[in-house]
């Protein structure tokens, strides 16, 4: 019933690790986002798809590589984790001209 | 780099006292202004999508205005209640369709 699926919840994890997070929307969206909240508590575009096209990539060191395997899903991994990527990572969906439906966020730590 | 700040960055207020707080953001280029609600451990909710300069749009006890030609936008929240403590977000959209800056968010602390 979720519209908006992040997994996983949390990650914790080594410094060169590689990992993903997946992302997941049921309305039917044609635009989907991933957001990094920062320190300062802001939330910072990272990327976005639109109809699994990238349409915005936002300066983000190249470990970082999102993949729309279709509309409904926006997956992003991440290479050799370092330790300033620590942080809560946020999807959102939105269809065109309307606001955006976030994920709960997935919150990666690293060791 | 482009701006969006709010204030204050938290604010507490007894319950039954009315309270605002702004969004400003850059005055040219002007698309679109979005309103968000965040509790705590849950994620943003939206709450109003504010396109033309006047705007004022409305939901409940919880009201908004813009004004694009100087750049912001306030919330007003009348007769606050607890359950409207949360951190509230504006996010502004430029001429990039796609492209949001949020703010930092006002957080908001009613106390019973």
């Amino acid at each position: 019933d979720t519209a908006v699926s992040q997994t996983p919840k949390y990650l914790v994890t080594q410094m060169g690790n590689d990992k993903s997070i997946k992302c997941e929307q049921n309305l039917g969206h044609d635009t989907m986002y991933w957001y990094k909240q920062d320190s300062k508590k802001f939330l910072k575009i990272m990327f976005s798809y639109n109809n699994k096209e990238l349409i915005i990539n936002e300066t983000v060191p190249n470990r970082f590589s999102p993949k729309s395997p279709d509309k409904a899903h926006l997956n992003l991994h991440i290479n050799s984790l370092e330790l300033g990527d620590s942080a809560v990572y946020f999807c959102a969906s939105s269809k065109a001209g309307q606001p955006q439906h976030f994920g709960d966020g997935t919150r990666l730590s690293i060791l | 780099i482009l701006n969006v700040e709010q204030s204050p960055q938290s604010l507490h207020v007894q319950e039954g006292d009315s309270t605002n707080f702004t969004c400003s953001f850059p005055s040219s280029n002007f698309y679109a202004l979005h309103w968000y609600r965040w509790e705590t451990a849950k994620s943003p909710e939206a709450l109003f999508v504010m396109t033309l300069n006047g705007d004022e749009k409305k939901k409940g006890r919880i009201s908004a205005t813009l004004n694009t030609k100087e750049g912001y936008s306030y919330l007003y929240i009348k007769g606050s209640q607890p359950e409207d403590s949360a951190t509230y977000l504006c996010a502004f959209r430029g001429d990039n369709f796609n492209k949001f800056y949020f703010g930092s968010g006002t957080k908001l602390n009613v106390k019973p």
